[in-house]
C-alpha cells in the first residue's frame, strides 16, 4: 500500500463543474503539497499546508490532521485546467512523498 | 517560470553508460532535490542536498550519485545506466529544507 493514496486516478468533468480531488495519507507530516504538472512535465506547487484550509483563485485546498485527508477543490472548471494533480506529504526526515496523481481532462 | 532550470532537456543513453544532469536553483535556495518520475507515476524522491551536504536519501542504489556545488548548483550522477532508468528527472529548490519546493522543467532520460 502506497503511503499516500489520491482519487480518482482519472477524472472528465465539463466546463463550469465543480471537482474534488482527494488525498489520503498514512505517514507523520509535516506539511502537504498539492502540485500541478502539465503534459509537459513541469511541476508548478499550487499550495503547501499544514492546517486549515487555503484559497488562491478558483482552487481551494483543506486538509484535516487527525484523518490525514486532504481535499484539492476546483471551483467553475476550465480547460485549461486539465493536467495532472499531484498530493504529496512531506514526512518528518524533509522527505517529499508523491501520490500516484490524478488526471483531470475538463471538457468545454 | 520557477526560476530553475534543468539540463539538458532530453538524453539518450545505451545501456551501461554514465550520466550527468544538473539543476540550477532559484537564487538564494541552499536546498535541492532530485526526484525520478517513470511513466504514468508521481515522482520518487531520489536524494536531498542542504549546503552541500546529503541530507536523506531515497531508496535508490549507490550508483545515483549527486553534489550541490558552493552556488548551490546541482548535479545527478548515474553510473552504469539500466533500462528502467529511462524516466523523467526532476529537481526541485527551496529556500529552507522544509520550504516550498520550486520545481525545474525536468531533464527526460531514455536508455536504450
Amino acid at each position: 500500500k502506497n503511503e499516500v493514496e489520491q482519487s480518482p486516478q482519472n477524472l472528465t468533468a465539463q466546463e463550469g463543474e465543480f471537482i474534488t480531488i482527494n488525498c489520503s495519507y498514512s505517514v507523520g507530516i509535516s506539511a502537504l503539497h498539492w502540485l500541478q504538472q502539465h503534459p509537459g512535465g513541469g511541476i508548478v506547487s499550487l499550495f503547501m499546508l499544514s492546517s486549515g484550509k487555503k484559497k488562491h483563485g478558483r482552487l481551494i485546498a483543506t486538509i484535516n490532521i487527525q484523518e490525514k485527508h486532504s481535499s484539492l477543490h476546483i471551483t467553475a472548471s476550465h480547460p485549461r485546467d486539465s493536467a495532472v494533480y499531484i498530493c504529496a506529504v512531506l514526512d518528518n526526515t524533509d522527505k517529499l512523498i508523491f501520490g500516484t496523481g490524478t488526471r483531470l481532462q475538463v471538457f468545454p | 517560470e520557477t526560476g530553475v532550470t534543468q539540463s539538458p532537456t532530453h538524453l539518450i543513453k545505451t545501456r551501461g553508460q554514465q550520466v550527468t544532469l544538473r539543476c540550477s536553483s532559484q537564487s538564494g535556495h541552499n536546498t535541492v532535490s532530485w526526484y525520478q518520475q517513470a511513466l504514468g507515476q508521481g515522482p520518487q524522491f531520489i536524494f536531498q542536498y542542504y549546503r552541500e551536504e546529503e541530507n536523506g536519501r531515497g531508496n535508490f542504489p549507490p550508483r545515483f550519485s549527486g553534489l550541490q556545488f558552493p552556488n548551490y548548483s546541482s548535479e545527478l550522477n548515474v553510473n552504469a545506466l539500466e533500462l528502467d532508468d529511462s524516466a523523467l528527472y526532476l529537481c526541485a529548490s527551496s529556500l529552507a529544507k522544509g520550504g516550498t519546493q520550486y520545481f525545474g522543467p525536468g531533464t527526460r532520460l531514455l536508455v536504450l
